[in-house]
Order: structure tokens, then sequence, then C-alpha cells
């Protein structure tokens, strides 16, 4: 089975300080891996992906994710987090021989101004 | 529409009632998808469609649970005989196909449902 875990339900970072968001996945074979963020009574909204080529991904808002293979982590990063960057963010991983997503159980980010 | 919609954005029904949940995806998207998102269990996949067909319909939780899609658009996800642990937000997602997996989903809103 492929799953992704989220070890943290909540990441607490000021204003204009770095944040990272992590995220551990298992597959049988190559990840496909993604980020998601849902606002407050929103839907979830793509951030950025990772299929191949350069282990370091850009996305939307500002934020990066490293892929780092050896340690099968994807953590999601940005220099600088602003207030309105608080939201809930999940990170997934393709599932099986369809393109079906696995997705962890979300980490809430809170930005305090 | 410019994106995925979803209706309706709430329902709240009696316990032993069916309720029926549609999802209009975006326009020229082979890929449809359903997952409930409870307080605490972050996304639960469904049920995913391709076209027409279901390949992959593993997540519905039990016999209750069906969903169909018709003309390669809308879906519409129906839960019988509801009972109060079926509560919880349902998503619905839709994708370009054919890509292997790597094609980002676009999510709707979602359909609150809470089940007394």
């Amino acid at each position: 089975a492929q799953s992704v875990a989220q070890p943290e339900d909540q990441v607490n970072v000021a204003e204009g300080n770095p944040l990272t968001v992590k995220c551990t996945y298992s597959v049988s074979g190559n990840p496909y891996l993604f980020w998601y963020v849902q606002y407050p009574n929103r839907g979830l909204q793509f951030l950025l992906k990772y299929i191949t080529g350069d282990n370091l991904v850009k996305g939307s808002y500002g934020f990066e994710a490293e892929f780092n293979k050896s340690q099968t982590s994807f953590h999601l990063k940005k220099p600088s987090a602003l207030v309105s960057d608080s939201a809930l963010y999940f990170c997934a991983v393709r599932d099986g021989g369809y393109s079906t997503l696995t997705f962890g159980k979300g980490t809430m980010l809170l930005v305090s101004p | 529409g410019a994106g995925v919609s979803q209706s309706p954005s709430n329902k709240v029904t009696e316990k032993g009632k069916d309720v029926e949940l549609r999802c209009d995806p975006i326009s020229g998207h082979t890929a449809l998808y359903w997952y409930r998102q409870s307080l605490g269990q972050g996304l639960e996949f469904l049920i995913y469609f391709q076209g027409n067909s279901a390949p992959d319909k593993s997540g519905l939780p039990s016999d209750r649970f069906s969903a169909e899609r018709t003309g390669g658009s809308v879906s519409t996800l129906t839960i019988q005989r509801t009972q109060q642990e079926d509560s919880a937000v349902y998503l619905c997602a839709s994708s370009l196909g054919g890509s292997g997996g790597g094609a980002p989903k676009f999510f709707g809103p979602g359909t609150r449902l809470t089940v007394l």
C-alpha cells in the first residue's frame, strides 16, 4: 500500500519567518507527489507537484518543496511566511495503477502577525 | 464554468434518508474523483471515474454508497439510508486524464452533509 504521513497536526510560525511543513511518503515505485492548500470554507487548491527532474519544485504563492528520495520526504517550504498563508495543507502521493491520490491528514499552518 | 462546481453546498438530512450529491467537473476533464473529508480524518478517496466508467471504486465505504457519471461530465454520488457517520464534506475533483496521474486535480468547494 502507498501512504503519506504528515507528522505535525499544526505548525506555528511568525510572519516573515521561514516555514516548513513536513511530509514523508511510502510508494512501491517512483512517486508522484503533490501539495494542496485548503483555505477556510474553500475547496482544495493545487500548489505544486513533483514528477521527475529537479528535486526542488517551485509552486504557487512563493511555495516550494524539496524531493528527497533517500529520506522519502517532500517537505513544503517558504522563505518568508505571510499571515494569509494560514490554511490547511495536504501532501498527497499517487496511489496504485490509476491516477488516484492518497492524501495525508493535513497540517494546519498558523502564521501570526 | 471555470471551475468544478458541486451542489448542494450544504445538505442536512435525517438518518435513514437517501441523498444525492452532484458534481460538475471542468469541461474537457475526463477524470473525476470523489473524496470525503471528515474532521480529523483528512481526505478519504471514494471513487474514480475515467469517462463514464469507474476503474477504481475501492474507497466506497459500504454498499449504501454509489456513484455514476453520464456523458463524461456530470457525476452524482448517492448515499442510501444515511447514517450519522456519513456526516462529512464530500469533495469532487477533476483532471485531464491520460497523463499518467501527473495532472493536477482541481477540487470543487464541496458539499457539507449533516445527518441528524
